[in-house]
């Protein structure tokens, strides 16, 4: 099973500043990002490691292959602060990684 | 636009069997290369794939889960259906429905709460 381990657990930041969330997976694969707040499904931010879905604003981007990949948010809006997952499915099991939770600080 | 529901009961008891069902809109279960998968997300956890069924019947589910789950497709019905056996409360989470193609598309998502 390919192991998707995401850091840090949680990012405090203010409106406006960067954020760089990062997944590292046990063997080479190809990923996916999802966005998920309170309450609410999860929602597609990136697919391939560094497409945006339709939709998406540009301030999202994704970046890496093989084992090492980033989800950068060039400038957090209010509506950011969530909690943000990784997905491989290049094997099976499919897996996702932990979560790494974007707080206000 | 396709979109996917998630439907059945919100209460199962333990060591019952956890039945859900996906209505696919806006398209047909049957057509194109996709995945039809479940995933699931115990409250407050994060989430887990529970298994996957392809538009050729072939499936493929989580070791942690493959001795209780059958995933299976109703073509007639445009669903595609989830069965867990044996539940305990650890089963109690939102179960969601998913067309896996290389854009992703979730349903919202439906809690089951296993007690008795």
């Amino acid at each position: 099973e390919i192991v998707l381990t995401q850091s840090p657990a949680t990012l405090s930041l203010s409106p406006g500043e960067r954020a760089t969330l990062s997944c590292r997976a046990s063997q080479s694969v190809n990923l996916a990002w999802y966005q998920q707040k309170p309450g609410q499904a999860p929602r597609l931010l990136i697919f391939d490691a560094s497409n945006r879905a339709t939709g998406i604003p540009a301030r999202f981007s994704g970046s890496g292959s093989g084992t090492d990949f980033t989800l950068t948010i060039s400038s957090l809006e209010p509506e950011d602060f969530a909690i943000y997952y990784c997905q491989q499915r290049s094997n099976w099991p499919w897996t996702f990684g932990q979560g790494t939770k974007v707080e206000i600080k | 636009q396709v979109q996917l529901q998630e439907s059945g009961p919100g209460l199962v008891k333990p060591s019952e069997t956890l039945s859900l069902t996906c209505t696919v809109s806006g398209g047909s279960v049957s057509s194109g290369s996709y995945y039809w998968s479940w995933i699931r997300q115990p409250p407050g956890k994060g989430l887990e794939w529970i298994g996957s069924i392809y538009n050729s019947g072939s499936t493929n589910y989580n070791p942690s889960l493959k001795s209780r789950v059958t995933i299976s497709v109703d073509t007639s019905k445009n669903q595609f259906s989830l069965k867990l056996s044996s539940v305990a409360a650890a089963d109690t989470a939102v179960y969601y429905c998913a067309r896996d193609s290389i854009v992703p598309l979730w349903g919202q998502g439906t809690l089951v709460t296993v007690s008795s």
